[in-house]
C-alpha cells in the first residue's frame, strides 16, 4: 500500500525557535496532504490542508502564521512551527489520500516538545 | 458541532470476547465510512472501510455494520486478542471533491489476556 513518511519522528526544541516536520509521500505523488495535530488520548485536529503550488487551506482557529506549511513538490509537504512555545507540545500527523482518492494514509507522526 | 459521534469512550474486553464501537453521522452526504487502528506513539493505519451500498463487511475478524437510515455504523472485532489493544477512530466523508474526512473522538480498546 502507499506510505507516507514523516521526519522527524520526536524533536525537542527551546521556546522561541521554529522546528520544521517534513511529510513526504514515498511510492505515489500527493496533490493534497493534511496536518492533523493531536493531543494525548483525543481525537486528530485537522490543522490545514496542504495543496501543492498553492497557499495551504487552514482550519478555523489555527494561526497560519505561526503554523507555515510549504508544499514545494507532489511528494512533500513541510509545516513548520515558528517561535514555538510549550503549548504548541503535540503530536503532528501528516496524511494523503491515496490513488482512489476516499483511502487516506498517514505518516507515523511527529512528537514535537517545546521546553 | 461533532458531526460523528463516537462511543464508547474506552473499552475493556476480555481475550475471545467481542469489541463492539459504534458512530453515528449526521451529514446525509457522507458516503465513505473508514475506521482507522492507532496504536501509542504512531500514526493511525486504515483498518476497514465501507460505503452506504452494503450493510456490512467483514475483514477477518473485523466486521462493520452500517445502517443508512439510522446514520450509524459500528465496528465488531470478534475474538479479541490483546494485540489489538489501541485506539479506534471511525471516520466519514463525502467522496465528492477533495475527501476530507471527519473524526470520530476515538474509543480506547483494552484487552486483557
Amino acid at each position: 500500500g502507499a506510505v507516507v513518511s514523516q521526519h522527524p519522528s520526536w524533536v525537542i526544541c527551546k521556546s522561541g525557535t521554529s522546528v520544521k516536520i517534513e511529510c513526504r509521500s514515498l511510492d505515489f505523488q500527493a496533490t493534497t496532504m493534511f496536518w492533523y495535530r493531536q493531543f494525548p488520548k483525543q481525537s486528530l485536529m485537522l490543522m490545514a490542508t496542504s495543496n501543492e503550488g498553492s497557499k495551504a487551506t487552514y482550519e478555523q482557529g489555527v494561526e497560519k502564521d505561526k503554523f507555515l506549511i510549504n508544499h514545494a513538490s507532489l511528494t512533500l509537504s513541510t509545516l513548520t512551527v515558528t517561535s514555538a512555545h510549550p503549548e504548541d507540545s503535540s503530536f503532528y500527523i501528516c496524511s494523503a489520500p491515496g490513488l482512489t482518492g476516499n483511502t487516506i494514509y498517514f505518516g507515523e507522526g511527529s512528537w514535537l516538545t517545546v521546553v | 458541532q461533532q458531526q460523528v459521534k463516537q462511543s464508547p469512550q474506552s473499552l475493556i474486553v476480555q481475550k475471545g470476547g467481542i469489541s463492539i464501537i459504534n458512530c453515528a453521522y449526521e451529514n446525509t452526504a457522507f458516503d465513505y465510512f473508514p475506521w482507522y487502528q492507532q496504536f501509542p506513539g504512531k500514526g493511525p493505519a486504515l483498518l476497514i472501510a465501507i460505503r452506504p451500498d452494503v450493510s456490512e463487511k467483514k475483514e477477518g475478524r473485523f466486521t462493520i455494520s452500517f445502517n443508512k437510515s439510522a446514520k450509524q455504523f459500528s465496528l465488531h472485532i470478534m475474538d479479541s486478542q490483546p494485540g489489538d489493544s489501541a485506539t479506534y477512530f471511525c471516520a466519514a466523508g463525502a467522496s465528492g471533491g477533495s475527501y476530507i474526512p471527519t473524526f470520530g473522538r476515538g474509543t480506547s480498546l483494552i484487552v486483557h489476556p
